[in-house]
């Protein structure tokens, strides 16, 4: 139980683009996804906190604007970065909470590469 | 405040040799603990989990844990590294809430042969 999909694996993108970040849980519904974000030899930060249906909480110094985060359903949930740069570089890893037992999934990450 | 702290950064073991992770905690109450470990490139895979009971905890890959409250402490151990082992492992803290969840900075194993 508790399968977490997270897609792209890796991407590419030029530096003002927009690139959009899937993480579905497969066979649970997670009313909460955590996203995260990793940079080179350091840990995983928290970005922000969704709940399916509201808006996303964003934790201090994440850009809501700049990061857009849809939890529409309870399976699906969505991370655009907007205009990247090349500091947007990173490993974005997502978190869906699963209701039915305590403990923390995660998805198999994003690399994100911009140019 | 709730904090992950993992003080070796880097570990290097050779093949065969015992291994412990230290890490330590603060959290005004009982933890929910975790190790989880990530292959370059790769994302999370939990190895172990505390939540309550036997404070000696085994995990997936032959590796074990034991809590011990009194020195807010949660180190990792496996008695034989193997070379698939070198990899980044990471202590985490969660809150009996759900709601919270805190990473430590991560240590680096590397393996020689």
């Amino acid at each position: 139980g508790a399968v977490v999909s997270q897609h792209p694996s890796w991407v590419i993108c030029k530096s003002g683009t927009s690139v959009k970040i899937e993480c579905r849980s497969l066979d649970f519904q997670a009313t909460t996804m955590f996203w995260y974000r990793q940079f080179p030899k350091q840990s995983l930060m928290l970005m922000a906190t969704s709940n399916e249906g509201s808006k996303a909480t964003y934790e201090q110094g994440v850009e809501k604007d700049k990061f857009l985060i849809n939890h529409a359903s309870l399976t699906l949930s969505t991370l655009t970065v907007t205009s990247a740069h090349p500091e947007d570089s990173s490993f974005y890893i997502c978190s869906p909470r699963d209701l039915n037992v305590y403990g923390y999934t995660f998805g198999s990450g994003t690399r994100l590469t911009v140019v | 405040a709730q904090s992950v702290t993992q003080p070796d950064i880097h570990i290097t073991v050779s093949e065969g040799a015992s291994l412990e992770l230290r890490c330590n905690y603060s959290y005004g109450a009982t933890p929910y603990l975790f190790w989880y470990v990530q292959s370059p490139g790769q994302g999370l895979q939990l190895l172990l989990k505390y939540f309550s009971g036997d404070t000696l905890v085994q995990g997936i890959k032959g590796f074990e844990a034991e809590f011990k409250r009194s020195q807010s402490s949660f180190n990792l151990r496996k008695p034989s590294v193997h070379w698939s082992d070198a990899a980044e492992y990471f202590c985490a803290v969660g809150t009996n809430t759900g709601n919270q969840f805190y990473f430590g900075t991560g240590t680096s194993l590397t393996v020689i042969p």
